[in-house]
């Protein structure tokens, strides 16, 4: 069974840039497992920021990017701000109609 | 704009059964394939089940597989899913999400089902 991993919690200072990974246990991400991210504050459904690599969704600012990056799928935030603190989460399709989330990263903002 | 409104959720004992729904608006609810994710109290996200646009194909992840039952009346804009058999485990808020090619784009807020005896 693969597993999709990301960091379980990251840190960035106001301002800066952070780089946040979605890789698998077994194999590299590739765009044709078109990851998606999306964040999530608690209390509140997930909201879609990238999906299919490096479209950014309705409303979500440039500083959100995304990209391939080695083996793993990226989202790149710069100019950090406080309201970024929020959990990340990336999904991959794995094909054959699966989709699986990896376990999601708790970004802090200090 | 795209709407997703879950309903159905609510306390259920070990073994019963439960079916929720989900209504669609503001998009050709006909030409997108649907999702629904759910999360655990405290928990990430985890994929449940997709169907495609017409209803031909469906898929699901093992840990529902052969209990759950994902369905959808394009007639009504309306999403389904039919949970048998429910365990402790499938304690969680279930999203309704919109498929764009291959990706989960747009969510809805989402609907608390808790199994308890």
């Amino acid at each position: 069974q693969t597993v999709v991993t990301q960091d379980p919690s990251f840190s960035v200072s106001p301002g800066g840039t952070v780089t946040l990974t979605c890789g698998l246990s077994s194999g590299s991400v590739s765009t044709s497992y078109f990851p998606s991210w999306y964040q999530q504050t608690p209390g509140q459904a997930p909201r879609t920021l990238i999906y299919s690599t490096n479209t950014r969704s309705s409303g979500v600012p440039d500083r959100f990017s995304g990209s391939i990056l080695g083996n793993k799928a990226a989202l790149i935030i710069t100019g950090a701000q406080a309201d970024d603190e929020s959990d990340y989460y990336c999904v991959l399709y794995m094909g054959n109609g699966i989709w699986v989330f990896g376990g999601g990263t708790k970004l802090t903002v200090l | 704009q795209v709407q997703l409104v879950e309903s159905g959720g609510g306390v259920v004992q070990p073994g019963r059964t439960l079916r929720l729904s989900c209504a669609a608006s503001g998009f050709t609810f006909s030409g997108h394939g649907m999702n629904w994710v759910r999360q655990a109290p405290g928990k990430g996200l985890e994929w449940v089940a997709v169907i495609w646009y017409d209803g031909s194909k469906k898929w699901y992840a093992d840990s529902v597989k052969g209990r759950f039952t994902i369905s959808r009346d394009n007639s009504k804009n309306t999403l389904y899913l039919q949970m048998n058999s429910l365990r402790a485990e499938d304690t969680a808020v279930y999203y309704c999400v919109r498929l764009l090619g291959w990706s989960l784009d747009c969510w809805g807020q989402g609907t608390l089902v808790t199994v308890s005896s």
